[in-house]
């Protein structure tokens, strides 16, 4: 059965940092592009990065380019989104998901439970 | 950039009738790349449908998706109390950004 795990969500100043953790298992980590998604209180779905099953390629959402950073380590069946500089607006509940194939291009399935940020001073 | 546009925001039905959710893309979508999802209160989201018309893994055949170009569809032929959801459709493929959803259907009891 395929899992993800989310951790490292809390409350973060903005202008600080915060390090978000996905644990994967059940699937072979390495074969499969990996993506987060997030989603503010009360809010519609918004997809923040993507990454290549390599880590090679990575994507992001203008709302996030230049302050947050995807990566993964295959050795550890785990994604990582480092936040940098967040703002308020960036306030959500955090979802790591597993791509359909190495490739960007494909749908999530499936998605972990989801880790909460919240941004405030 | 495509824009996913979903219609109604809000369907108000009982359980056993016929649910037709449309979601329209302001540029045209390859087939392969558009979704569908199901969110419940409190959970994750979930994928029912991809490439426009194939079911996931353990999704019920009440559940059929359509459509190509700009005009996609998702129905539920006869409505059970677990599909009382909100539904979102994605395209993804497109560069830039590389996924886009829709800002969903909310499905509720009559």
């Amino acid at each position: 059965e395929v899992q993800l795990l989310e951790s490292g969500g809390g409350l973060v100043q903005p202008g600080g940092s915060l390090r978000l953790s996905c644990v994967t298992s059940g699937f072979t980590f390495s074969n499969y592009a990996m993506s987060w998604v997030r989603q503010a209180p009360g809010k519609g779905l918004e997809w923040v990065s993507t990454l290549t099953g390599s880590g090679d390629n990575t994507y992001y959402a203008d709302s996030v380019k230049g302050r947050f950073t995807i990566s993964r380590d295959n050795s550890k069946n785990t994604l990582y989104l480092q936040m940098n500089s967040p703002r308020a607006e960036d306030t959500a509940l955090y979802y790591c998901a597993k791509g359909g194939s190495f490739f960007p291009y494909s749908w999530f399935d499936p998605w972990g439970q989801g880790t909460l940020v919240t941004v405030s001073s | 950039e495509i824009v996913l546009t979903q219609s109604p925001g809000t369907l108000s039905l009982s359980p056993g009738e016929r649910a037709t959710l449309s979601c329209r893309a302001s540029q045209s979508v390859s087939s392969s790349y558009l979704g569908w999802y199901q969110q419940k209160p409190g959970q994750a989201p979930r994928l029912l449908i991809y490439g426009a018309s194939k079911r996931a893994t353990g999704t019920p055949d009440r559940f059929s998706g359509s459509g190509s170009g700009t005009d996609f569809t998702l129905t539920i032929s006869r409505l059970e109390p677990e599909d009382f959801a909100v539904y979102y459709c994605q395209q993804y493929g497109s560069s830039p950004p590389l996924f886009t959803f829709g800002p969903g259907t909310k499905v509720d009891i009559k």
